[in-house]
């Protein structure tokens, strides 16, 4: 069965300090990864995913299919990085995927 | 603005009393579901659509119902709600089931059943 696994409810780092958010997955086919974030009191959005193999607000992810593997990194965390992480996994075939999400991590940066 | 919309966004209920959110997007999106987000649990699919009148339970579908029978909107019915359904509910969009779509989300409806 398809799953996200996120091995961390809750990281915490000081300002400044690198940061690794952990997302695992397990799916035979090819994975469509994302990751979504929650701010206080806001709405999910997404962050990145790996198709655009962009960063956004400093944040970087990379798909390693071997180690089926989809961190999440950022080289020195901001206390505005305080947030709820999810990995999500679209999953399917032709024209319908079905995401499912991991039960997220959250992290929060000390000043 | 382009946006899902659930309403309400809080609401008290008591056990057994029917009850409906609505959600309601304005971006012409074929692919619909709903969350239900627990500490320590994360996000769990309740029920999803594909498009007007196709819909597939999610992994908690439980006690819950749902209906798609426009594109823009997707209610989600508690026909006798208990107190495990305390929860903080997302509803979310995308413009297809595809994979590289990305989700829209609602700003989510907290509901406390006594």
């Amino acid at each position: 069965a398809q799953r996200v696994t996120q091995p961390e409810k809750l990281l915490s780092v000081f300002k400044g300090a690198p940061v690794e958010l952990k997302c695992n997955y397990s799916y035979s086919g090819s994975p469509e990864l994302f990751w979504y974030v929650q701010y206080s009191r806001q709405r999910l959005q997404l962050l990145l995913r790996h198709i655009s193999r962009e960063s956004i607000k400093g944040f970087t992810a990379d798909l390693n299919k071997g180690e089926t593997s989809f961190h999440l990194k950022k080289p020195f965390a901001q206390e505005e990085d305080s947030a709820m992480y999810y990995c999500a996994l679209k999953f399917g075939s032709g024209g319908s995927y079905i995401p499912t999400f991991g039960r997220g991590t959250s992290l929060i940066v000390h000043p | 603005e382009a946006q899902v919309t659930q309403n309400p966004r809080y609401l008290i209920t008591v056990t057994g009393k029917k009850l409906t959110v609505t959600c309601s997007q304005n971006m012409n999106h074929e692919y619909m579901s709903w969350y239900r987000q627990d500490p320590g649990l994360g996000l769990r699919q309740i029920y999803y659509s594909m498009n007007v009148e196709v819909t597939d339970k999610g992994d908690v579908p439980e006690g819950y119902k749902v209906s798609r029978k426009e594109k823009r909107n997707f209610p989600l019915i508690l026909e006798s709600p208990s107190p495990n359904q305390t929860s903080l509910y997302f509803c979310a969009s995308s413009l297809y089931p595809s994979g590289a779509n990305v989700l829209t989300f609602g700003a989510g409806s907290r509901l406390t059943v006594l």
